[in-house]
């Protein structure tokens, strides 16, 4: 199993133009995550699915959207980037206990540099 | 005040030392508690879920205070290789779950 994988690794974008983040996963779970980490501010969740078809919006989601349109993928895009998204993101899927939410496993990382 | 407070650090301790971290949350309700390690670039990692009756795992132990809104994570016999960043994770269901990073702990451990 090659886990939670994530496609680019690396991305150097000029602002206002727009990409999107590939994240995809292969062990059939139900909970995605998109976060941003960024120095001395810890991971913080920009969007997540609870299952296929279904996103929400997580601590800070404005400047990007997300789709989940097959279990095992869940996009993030950027349509206009800005240099205050210049981050490190990751991709996380995990599963859930009912009222509980369970481990969740992260992908590498992209970052992404917006000059 | 933020939702997960950690110390930022960093702890600079020699081999075979005992540290201890802390992890203070907010949020009463908060139901899921987890500790996840983070190498330098790399993706955080799944340390240890911590329980209210408290958890051990090897020279690790995780402990929950839910009175004073605290977890904590015990390293005993510290290694070279436990250097890392130590991020507390605090989840909790209010119709949908929320999951709060902390800012992480750096942990530095010299020969």
């Amino acid at each position: 199993n090659a886990g939670v994988t994530q496609t680019p690794k690396f991305r150097v974008l000029k602002t206002g133009q727009s990409m999107t983040l590939l994240c995809a996963q292969d062990m059939n779970h139900e909970y995605m995550y998109w976060y941003r980490q960024d120095p001395g501010m810890g991971l913080r969740l920009i969007h997540y699915s609870v299952g296929e078809g279904t996103t929400a919006k997580g601590e800070v989601p404005d400047g990007y959207n997300v789709s989940r349109l097959k279990k095992q993928n869940f996009l993030l895009g950027l349509e206009s980037a800005a240099p205050s998204q210049t981050s490190v993101y990751f991709c996380a899927s995990g599963t859930s206990s009912g009222r509980y939410a369970e481990t969740q496993y992260f992908g590498p990382g992209t970052r992404l540099l917006v000059l | 005040r933020k939702e997960v407070e950690q110390d930022p650090g960093p702890f600079n301790v020699p081999e075979g030392a005992t540290v201890a971290f802390n992890c203070t949350y907010s949020n009463s309700a908060s139901q899921s508690f987890f500790w996840y390690r983070q190498d330098c670039r790399k993706e955080p990692k799944l340390l240890m879920s911590v329980y209210s009756s408290g958890n051990e795992d090897g020279r690790f132990t995780a402990q929950l205070n839910r009175a004073s809104q605290y977890i904590s994570l015990l390293i005993r016999d510290s290694k070279l290789s436990d250097s890392a960043t130590y991020l507390c994770v605090v989840i909790w269901n209010t119709g949908g779950f929320k999951t709060i990073f902390g800012a992480g702990t750096r942990l530095f451990v010299k020969a």
